[in-house]
């Protein structure tokens, strides 16, 4: 069954530090996975998905299918990045249906 | 931004009382989804849409019925709305079902049940 896992619930950071934010997936499969990130109260944006490798926001995240992570990082946070961040997965099976994880709340402290 | 809209963007009603949300599209995409997001779940696939009239059960449709009589409007109807339905609903949707493609989100419906 698929599974995406992001173990912290809420994670602050002091502006100008690095950020990492997790997320580990079950899938028997070989999977595409997504960032979106919802600011307060907003919809979901797609912050970044790992087949098109690309930097939104000075965000990136690299498909690691050994430990079946998609951890997202940046090297230095702002203020403005405190948003609420999910990783989905979407599998093979059919019609792109997505499984996301429970979230991760990031606050970026002055 | 896609073209998705939902209506309302608020309702309080009872429990007891039927309920319908639209999700309206302007991008003529195939794939239509409804989820509800709560905390500590994250967001989960209540049902979707391959199609005018195609439509299949995710994974808490329980409770929950949905139709889509044209491409862009894909109606989420609570039957008779309980308290535990109390939520924020989006409606996303999807150009194709091929690898990679991602969602686009509507702005949400938040719903009290009282």
């Amino acid at each position: 069954a698929q599974r995406v896992t992001q173990p912290e619930k809420l994670l602050s950071v002091f502006k100008g530090a690095p950020v990492e934010l997790k997320c580990n997936y079950s899938y028997s499969g070989s999977p595409e996975l997504f960032w979106y990130v919802q600011y307060s109260r907003q919809r979901l944006q797609l912050l970044l998905r790992h087949i098109s490798r690309e930097s939104i926001k000075g965000f990136t995240a690299d498909l690691n299918k050994g430990e079946t992570s998609f951890h997202l990082k940046k090297p230095f946070a702002q203020e403005e990045d405190s948003a609420m961040y999910y990783c989905a997965l979407s599998g093979q099976d059919n019609f792109n249906k997505f499984y996301f994880g429970s979230g991760t709340k990031l606050n970026v402290k002055p | 931004d896609a073209g998705i809209t939902q209506s309302p963007r608020h309702k309080v009603t009872e429990t007891g009382t039927p309920v319908t949300l639209r999700c309206h599209q302007t991008e003529n995409h195939r794939y239509m989804y409804w989820y509800r997001q709560d905390p500590g779940h994250g967001l989960r696939l209540i049902h979707y849409s391959y199609g005018v009239k195609d439509t299949d059960k995710g994974e808490v449709s329980d409770g929950y019925s949905v139709s889509r009589s044209k491409t862009e409007d894909f109606l989420l109807t609570l039957e008779s709305a309980t308290s535990s339905q109390t939520s924020v609903y989006f409606c996303a949707i999807s150009e194709s079902d091929r690898e990679g493609q991602p969602q686009h989100f509507g702005d949400g419906t938040r719903l009290s049940i009282l």
